[in-house]
């Protein structure tokens, strides 16, 4: 089946570590996009990316890098300079007049 | 101002009862728009699009009105597996861009 795919689901990481969440998708599209929801909150959106090797800051990109290098694969990596990382991070893609959305990754700093 | 900007919440209503939320957006230049559905601690789901001239599916009914700039969701005869977070969302193209912005959204609790 088509689909996005991000791992790992649940994430610690020790403050001063950076961290990279996965985000796959077979859906040949062209759009994707990290979003960041902290509880009770909405989406927030980090980056975002039309095509390979060329992405855009979303409104809270500090603190984040990703990559795009092949059209299946947005990878988005937290850093050290992220002051307060903890909080449930989504992958999505656009295509079709449609949202998709990955299951969801958890990171926790302890 | 906010983009997107959508109703608190915590809306909690009755079992049967009928409930509306809205969502105002600030670009005049945005293009579609959907309602998704967040059940906790999970990813949204596609609830419905929104059109200018309403679209409808068994009791949920939601609405774009360009003019004030706002999107609408009406659930009627509510159940409890209403129960949920409803998050709007707004598209805007931007020279081939597309960016989706999401409201807050409104958490909704239906009491039996």
């Amino acid at each position: 089946d088509g689909g996005i795919t991000q791992s790992p689901k649940y994430l610690f990481r020790k403050e001063g570590q950076n961290v990279t969440l996965s985000c796959e998708q077979n859906l040949n599209h062209d759009a994707m996009y990290w979003y960041r929801q902290d509880p009770g909150q909405g989406l927030r959106l980090i980056y975002y990316s039309q095509i390979v090797n060329d992405f855009q800051k979303g409104d809270i990109a500090e603190g984040y890098s990703v990559s795009r290098e092949k059209k299946e694969s947005f990878p988005l990596t937290v850093t050290s300079a992220q002051k307060n990382p903890t909080a449930f991070y989504l992958c999505a893609t656009w295509g079709g007049n449609t949202i998709y959305f990955g299951e969801g990754s958890w990171l926790t700093v302890v | 101002r906010k983009e997107v900007e959508q109703d608190p919440g915590p809306f909690n209503v009755p079992e049967g009862a009928t409930v509306a939320f809205n969502c105002t957006y600030s670009n005049s230049a945005s293009q579609s728009f959907f309602w998704y559905r967040q059940d906790c601690r999970k990813e949204p789901k596609l609830l419905m699009s929104v059109y200018s001239s309403g679209n409808e599916d068994g009791r949920f009914t939601a609405q774009l009105n360009r003019a004030s700039q706002y999107i609408s969701l009406l659930i009627r005869d509510s159940k409890l597996s209403d129960s949920a977070t409803y998050l709007c969302v707004v598209i805007r193209s931007n020279f081939g861009n597309e960016k989706l912005t999401f409201g807050t959204g409104t958490r909704l609790t239906i009491i039996p």
